[in-house]
């Protein structure tokens, strides 16, 4: 079965230094791997994902993230942070339902407080 | 083009009652698949429907139901609530069931709260 766990539920920065949040999966195929942003009353927003076709996938808002088969992680990097990246951040692999790969299973989240 | 929208987003019940939240996808996008949010559990898949048909089904009770309208517009159904149910329930569109490519775009959910 496909899972992830991420690594810590709070990390705080300040503004202006770099952004690491972890995480590992664990799969019995290849993966698809996704992180998520959710902000304060909002949706899910998609920042990156990584489908094989290569290791080092940059998304949106200045994040990447790369994959390492070999520690079976997928951790999210920013070289700067703002402060509107002050948000709940979530690690998340596609599972091979029985009606394909469109059920997502999620980490437990992080939450990112930037200071100013 | 408009995004995932969800109705109602708030919605306040009582222990036992049943309740029906509504889910329409973005324009042309054939899946939709839900989601619950909870402090304690986090984020869960419940299940996904495509051409009116579920293809996917999470580890929720027989409760939770749902359907698809030939419009590709979903609803999902708790009945006998309970406490517990209180949580996010987020909808999420896709463009095609299935794939490893496969975007979900997210709507901004519905807050239930069981009194």
């Amino acid at each position: 079965a496909q899972s992830v766990t991420q690594l810590d539920s709070h990390v705080s920065v300040s503004e202006g230094t770099p952004v690491l949040l972890r995480c590992n999966y664990s799969s019995s195929y290849s993966p698809s791997l996704f992180w998520y942003v959710q902000h304060p009353n909002k949706g899910l927003q998609l920042l990156l994902k990584y489908t094989s076709a290569a290791t080092l996938v940059k998304g949106i808002n200045g994040f990447e993230a790369e994959f390492k088969k070999s520690e079976t992680s997928f951790h999210l990097t920013k070289p700067s942070a703002h402060m509107s990246d002050a948000a709940e951040y979530f690690c998340v692999v596609s599972d091979k339902g029985s009606g394909g790969y469109n059920k997502l299973i999620f980490g437990a989240g992080t939450r990112l407080a930037v200071h100013p | 083009k408009a995004g995932v929208t969800q109705t109602p987003r708030y919605l306040i019940k009582t222990r036992g009652q049943q309740v029906t939240l509504s889910c329409s996808p973005i324009s042309g996008h054939r899946s939709v698949s839900w989601y619950q949010q909870t402090p304690g559990q986090g984020l869960q898949f419940l299940f996904e429907y495509f051409s009116e048909t579920q293809r996917n089904k999470g580890n929720f009770p027989g409760r939770f139901s749902g359907r698809q309208f030939s419009n590709s517009r979903s609803e999902m159904n708790v009945s006998t609530l309970e406490l517990g149910d209180s949580a996010l329930y987020l909808c999420a569109s896709t463009l095609q069931q299935g794939g490893v490519n496969n975007e979900q775009f997210f709507g901004p959910g519905t807050r239930l709260t069981v009194l």
